[in-house]
């Protein structure tokens, strides 16, 4: 069954950096487009990124932009985000998700002093 | 960029009546395709969103059948015929035929009156 699991979150000072991971199995990751879509304690949901399934193409969020990297191993099955100069507002669950059907179960990040 | 007003926000509904949620864009949801990408979320406390329905009326495998979608162009609705116990959680509507960026509403929160 398909299986998308988050790691890579904790608790990290203003400006600093972070990498979260997605471990993807079950099925043929290399076929799909996968997004980060994170949440705020007590808020919404928020597209953060998205990779086409080839690795050739990223899009971000404008509250994001310049600042975060989305990438993949599709040898590895796995989805990155790399998070550099982090800020407060930046403090979410994580979600990696697949197209759309599919998501895993978060990982918190905590940007605080 | 396109914005996604769901109404209400917060929904107390009575065992077994039924419910009702509205997701209106302020663009035209159509795609060049011919198809609207118009997708409902469910997430239930403590656990990461379901996909409940996508393109406006598709039920995922497992969704009950008293869930249903509806709508076209800039006007969507989710309906429970139902409401079970089961139901309570924020439901999201997104976007996302303005590819690559996904666009979420602000979830309405069904609970039990």
């Amino acid at each position: 069954q398909v299986q998308l699991v988050e790691s890579g979150g904790g608790v990290v000072q203003p400006g600093k950096s972070l990498r979260l991971s997605c471990a993807a199995s079950g099925f043929y990751f290399s076929s799909y487009g996968m997004h980060w879509v994170r949440q705020a304690p007590g808020k919404g949901l928020e597209w953060v990124a998205v990779i086409y399934y080839d690795g050739s193409k990223e899009s971000y969020a404008d509250s994001v932009k310049g600042r975060f990297t989305i990438s993949r191993d599709n040898s590895k099955n796995t989805l990155y985000l790399q998070m550099n100069s982090l800020r407060a507002e930046d403090t979410a669950v994580y979600y990696c998700v697949r197209d759309s059907d599919y998501w895993g179960q978060g990982t918190l990040v905590t940007v605080s002093s | 960029d396109v914005v996604m007003t769901q109404s209400p926000l917060s929904l107390p509904v009575t065992l077994g009546q039924p419910a009702s949620i509205s997701c209106r864009s302020s663009q035209s949801l159509v795609h060049s395709d011919g198809d609207t990408y118009l997708t409902w979320f469910q997430q239930r406390p403590g656990q990461s969103p379901r996909r409940l329905i996508y393109k406006v009326s598709n039920r995922d495998s497992g969704v009950p059948d008293r869930f249903s979608g509806s709508g076209s162009d800039t006007d969507f609705t989710l309906k429970i015929s139902r409401v079970e116990a089961e139901d309570v959680g924020v439901y999201y509507c997104m976007q996302g035929t303005h590819w690559p960026l996904w666009t979420f509403g602000q979830g309405t929160k069904l609970e039990i009156k």
